[in-house]
């Protein structure tokens, strides 16, 4: 059974910084890229960052490119997302998802909440 | 960047009834377009991909249609389950994989 199971979300201070983490099972982790995708309250859906199968290349949506970093440890079947000068406008459900360009498989979602 | 646009932004149907969702590409997908359904507090499922073919589990009354900018999802006879939020995503241009901002089908 694949499982996607997101952690590390909660609440940080504008400014402030958060590591998502995405523990993967069920599937070959490391033959596959992997996405980060948001929504934020009562909105649609976002994606926010890629990363290819074995981390070489990454990708960002415009809106995070230099704040945000991804990664991922296939070694540990996780991926990452390092989010740093959170801005209210962050604050979303973060999904990670398995990316063949279409999201087949997705995490439960974590939410992250931005406010002083 | 592929805009991608939904019609309606809601639609009211009794169940049993069928059910049409548009999506609309500012430009050419060929047939690089999925979609998916997302249910309150739920992540979003998969329903199709390649515009018409139809995600593992999925049930037949579920179908898409389309090519280029204009595709449809149709449900034959909605079933309660099937009462959720509709998002259309292009992958032609990749990334982003853009999403439109979803049809949501509630209860007549």
């Amino acid at each position: 059974e694949v499982q996607l199971l997101e952690s590390g979300g909660g609440l940080v201070q504008p400014g402030g910084s958060l590591r998502l983490s995405c523990a993967v099972s069920g599937f070959t982790f490391s033959s596959y890229a992997m996405s980060w995708l948001r929504q934020a309250p009562g909105k649609g859906l976002e994606w926010v960052s890629a990363i290819s199968d074995n981390g070489g290349r990454t990708y960002y949506a415009d809106s995070v490119r230099g704040r945000f970093t991804i990664s991922r440890d296939n070694s540990k079947n996780t991926l990452y997302l390092q989010m740093n000068s959170l801005r209210a406008e962050d604050a979303a459900v973060f999904y990670c998802a398995r990316d063949r360009k279409v999201y087949e498989f997705w995490g439960q979602g974590i939410r992250v909440t931005v406010s002083s | 960047e592929i805009l991608m646009t939904q019609s309606p932004a809601t639609l009211s149907v009794s169940p049993g009834e069928r059910a049409t969702l548009s999506c609309r590409a500012s430009e050419s997908l060929g047939s690089n377009l999925a979609w998916y359904q997302q249910k309150p507090g739920q992540a979003p499922r998969l329903l199709i991909y390649g515009a018409s073919t139809r995600a593992t589990g999925i049930p037949a009354r579920i179908s898409g249609s389309g090519s280029g900018t204009e595709f449809t999802l149709t449900i034959s006879s909605l079933q309660p389950e099937d009462f959720a939020v509709y998002y259309c995503q292009q992958y032609n241009d990749w990334p982003p994989g853009t999403f439109g901002p979803g049809t949501k089908v509630d209860i007549k």
